[in-house]
């Protein structure tokens, strides 16, 4: 099966600028989840979708990010404006418990690679 | 909340040495326990996992041990391999919920 798509690949902005990351998961997961990985450190859960509605934004800095999956399908982050401790990955995941071969069909994307200058 | 705190790296090898890397988990009720790995400029990967206590889950070599007294799920392989040369994250996964909580990682270098 395909993978978790996600882009750009890498985003160079400088601070107060608006950016967008575009993620698709893989085809039938209900679930997608945004975590942004820090240089250094593991990745932490922004947002978390099942289908169409939000399950857990409780880590989510709503003043400046926004998250949404319209059609329950794809899912699309922004920030705006960006600040500089906003440099990270930002990880794309999608699951399914029916899936095989992962923990709970947990699949990541490669990623996109923000910096904020 | 949950915590996953880990050894600190990197951790330099050579090759065909043991190689361990430390785990320990802070969680209410009982989480399943996962090693990831990321490899240099790739994604997330799922390397191994262990859903109850005293599981073992292993894969490519590398094995971990879920033990529920310690708190611990330590990462293990008997002989590394310079391609395994990357990022090793520890994760839990709480029950009741598809979240994961990740340690900082331990970067591992081995040379030939």
């Amino acid at each position: 099966e395909a993978g978790v798509a996600q882009s750009p690949r890498y985003k160079i902005i400088e601070k107060r600028q608006s950016v967008a990351f575009w993620c698709n998961p893989i085809s039938g997961h209900a679930t997608l989840y945004w975590y942004q990985q820090i240089l250094g450190q593991g990745p932490k859960l922004l947002i978390q979708f099942q289908n169409n509605g939000v399950v857990d934004d409780s880590q989510l800095p709503k003043d400046r990010f926004s998250a949404e999956r319209l059609k329950g399908v794809d899912s699309t982050l922004k920030i705006q404006p960006a600040k500089l401790e906003d440099s990270a990955v930002y990880l794309c995941a999608s699951s399914s418990p029916r899936s095989s071969g992962t923990a709970y069909g947990y699949t990541f994307g490669s990623g996109t690679r923000l910096t904020v200058v | 909340g949950d915590s996953v705190t880990q050894m600190e790296g990197p951790v330099t090898l050579s090759e065909e040495a043991f190689l361990t890397i430390n785990c320990t988990y802070t969680a209410t009720g009982y989480p399943s326990l996962f090693w990831y790995v990321q490899y240099p400029g790739e994604g997330l990967q799922l390397l191994l996992k262990a859903t109850k206590a005293d599981d073992k889950g292993s894969n490519k070599g590398f094995e971990a041990t879920y033990r529920k007294e310690t708190t611990s799920f330590h990462l293990e392989k008997g002989s590394v391999q310079v391609s395994d040369s990357a990022v090793y994250f520890c994760a839990l996964m709480n029950s009741g919920y598809s979240t994961l909580t990740f340690g900082k990682g331990t970067m591992l270098l081995v040379s030939p």
